[in-house]
C-alpha cells in the first residue's frame, strides 16, 4: 500500500498563477483533509471532507477551494496565489467512526513557495 | 477557541539521556494523539490516548493522558538518535466537526549520539 500521495512535492508559482495540488489514499478511508503547515504556525485545517460528495471548510480556507473526486482523490486549488500561500501542504486521511476520525495518516506533504 | 500549548519548543540531549515533553490545554479533549514528524515527511501518528489518567507504552516512549483530559505527556528513556524529530500532540473533540483536530506547535528534538 501507497498510503496516501501528493503532488507535486514542490512547486514555486509567481504571484496570481493558479494551481491544483493532487491527493490520493488507497486505504478506502472516507473521510480526508487538507493542512498547511508554517514555521511557528503549527498545522492547521484548510478544508476537509467527511466522505465522499461532502466538504467543509476548516480553520483557515480563504482562497482556497477543494474537490472530493471520488472516495480515493481529494484534490486542492489555488485561484489566484498569493506570498501568504506559500507554505507546506498536507493532505490525510482516516477511517470514519468518533474516534478513528482523529487518527489521522499523512502524505509527504507540497512544498509551494509564491513569489 | 481550543489550544494546545507543547513544551519545551525545542531539546538538544545526548544520546542515552531521558527526557519529557509536555501537551497542556485549558480545554478538555476527548482523546489526544501523538505524531512524529522528520523534516521534509509527513506526521507519523504514535499513540492515541482516549480514557484520562490512561498510561501507554511503546517501546521507550511513555504516553500519559492527564485525568482531567486536558494535559499529556510523552516521556523518552534513553533517547537515541533515530528519535530526533518534531513531536506534534493533536487533541479531537468528539463533540465537535469530526475528525477536526487541534495540534500543537511541536516539540522539536535533537538526540545527539
Amino acid at each position: 500500500n501507497a498510503g496516501v500521495t501528493q503532488t507535486p512535492k514542490f512547486q514555486v508559482l509567481k504571484t496570481g498563477q493558479s494551481m491544483t495540488l493532487q491527493c490520493a489514499q488507497d486505504m478506502n478511508h472516507n473521510s480526508m483533509y487538507w493542512y498547511r503547515q508554517d514555521p511557528g504556525m503549527g498545522l492547521r485545517l484548510i478544508y476537509y471532507s467527511a466522505s465522499e460528495g461532502t466538504t467543509d471548510k476548516g480553520e483557515v480556507p480563504n482562497g482556497y477551494n477543494v474537490s472530493r473526486l471520488n472516495k480515493r482523490e481529494f484534490s486542492l486549488r489555488l485561484e489566484s496565489a498569493a506570498p501568504s500561500q506559500t507554505s507546506v501542504y498536507f493532505c490525510a486521511s482516516s477511517e470514519e467512526g468518533l474516534a478513528a476520525a482523529y487518527e489521522q495518516y499523512f502524505g509527504p506533504g507540497t512544498r509551494l513557495t509564491v513569489t | 477557541t481550543q489550544l494546545l500549548e507543547q513544551s519545551p519548543q525545542f531539546l538538544s540531549i545526548q544520546e542515552g539521556e531521558n527526557l519529557t515533553v509536555y501537551c497542556n490545554s485549558s480545554s478538555v479533549f476527548s482523546s489526544l494523539q501523538w505524531y512524529r514528524q522528520e523534516p521534509g515527511e509527513g506526521p507519523v501518528l504514535l499513540v492515541t490516548v482516549v480514557t484520562g489518567g490512561e498510561v501507554k507504552k511503546l517501546k521507550r516512549l511513555t504516553f500519559q493522558f492527564g485525568d482531567a483530559r486536558k494535559d499529556s505527556s510523552l516521556h523518552i528513556t534513553a533517547a537515541q538518535p533515530g528519535d530526533t524529530g518534531l513531536y506534534l500532540c493533536a487533541g479531537g473533540d468528539y463533540g465537535g466537526s469530526q475528525g477536526n483536530l487541534i495540534f500543537g506547535k511541536g516539540t522539536k528534538l535533537s538526540v545527539k549520539p
